[in-house]
């Protein structure tokens, strides 16, 4: 069993969709949780990072983790054709030197 | 631009030769990270240094792989004797000390071909 786990899709969604990705984690100890945009050839980049529990919203994006259930999810909203890209979920130490990600989710965004 | 560069983007080589690629942090960045990302795989943690001390190395950095980041600035990674299996992305990514220090910056990898 892989640490994260993710859904690898590809999701496909018509412009101004609601999108909604989703990781399951095994490892308790780590209580960072990011998302990363990873467009393709280029190198992830960092959206958005959640500490513990609970929700944070930036703009268009939402970021929600569920303790209890060892679920991590990323809430898009309005869907533009400019999110087409791989969402890749992870899981981070406290001390930051240990980063686990999932496989990634590729995501279709029709224009 | 300031950002993490990686050098050269593309590297095709035969089976058996070995290779070295290179990574320039943020300059305000004290730890360097390296990955492998393959096909339909998220990034796989290889290496980890903070400052010029390589503090974690991942089982999957075999014998034939080595890293250094001498003097804290720069960083190699060298793969010897070069397999098929070793053909994949190779990401490098810095961070910043203190809290944000989980906030990993990623370069633009450096794509192995291996013959």
């Amino acid at each position: 069993q892989k640490e994260v786990e993710q859904d690898p899709g590809p999701l496909s969604v018509p412009e101004g969709a609601i999108v909604s990705l989703n990781c399951t984690y095994s490892n308790s100890a780590f209580q960072y949780f990011m998302w990363y945009r990873q467009y393709s050839r280029k190198g992830p980049e960092l959206l958005m990072y959640t500490y513990s529990s609970g929700n944070k919203e930036d703009g268009r994006f939402t970021a929600q983790v569920d303790k209890s259930s060892k679920y991590i999810s990323l809430f898009i909203r309005d869907s533009q054709p400019s999110d087409s890209a791989t969402y890749l979920c992870a899981q981070s130490s406290t001390g930051g030197f240990k980063t686990i990600f999932g496989a990634g989710t590729r995501l279709f965004v029709k224009a | 631009d300031t950002g993490v560069s990686q050098n050269p983007r593309h590297k095709i080589t035969k089976r058996g030769q070995n290779v070295t690629f290179r990574c320039d942090p943020i300059s305000e960045h004290n730890r360097l990270y390296w990955y492998r990302q393959t096909l339909g795989q998220g990034p796989e943690f290889l290496t980890y240094f903070q400052n010029e001390a390589q503090l974690e190395k991942s089982r999957l950095l075999s014998d034939r792989f080595s890293a250094e980041r001498p003097k804290g600035s720069f960083s190699t990674l060298e793969i010897q004797r070069t397999e098929q299996g070793d053909s994949a992305m190779y990401l490098c990514a810095s961070s910043p000390r203190g809290q944000g220090a989980f906030e990993q910056f990623f370069g633009p990898g450096t794509r192995l071909t291996v013959l």
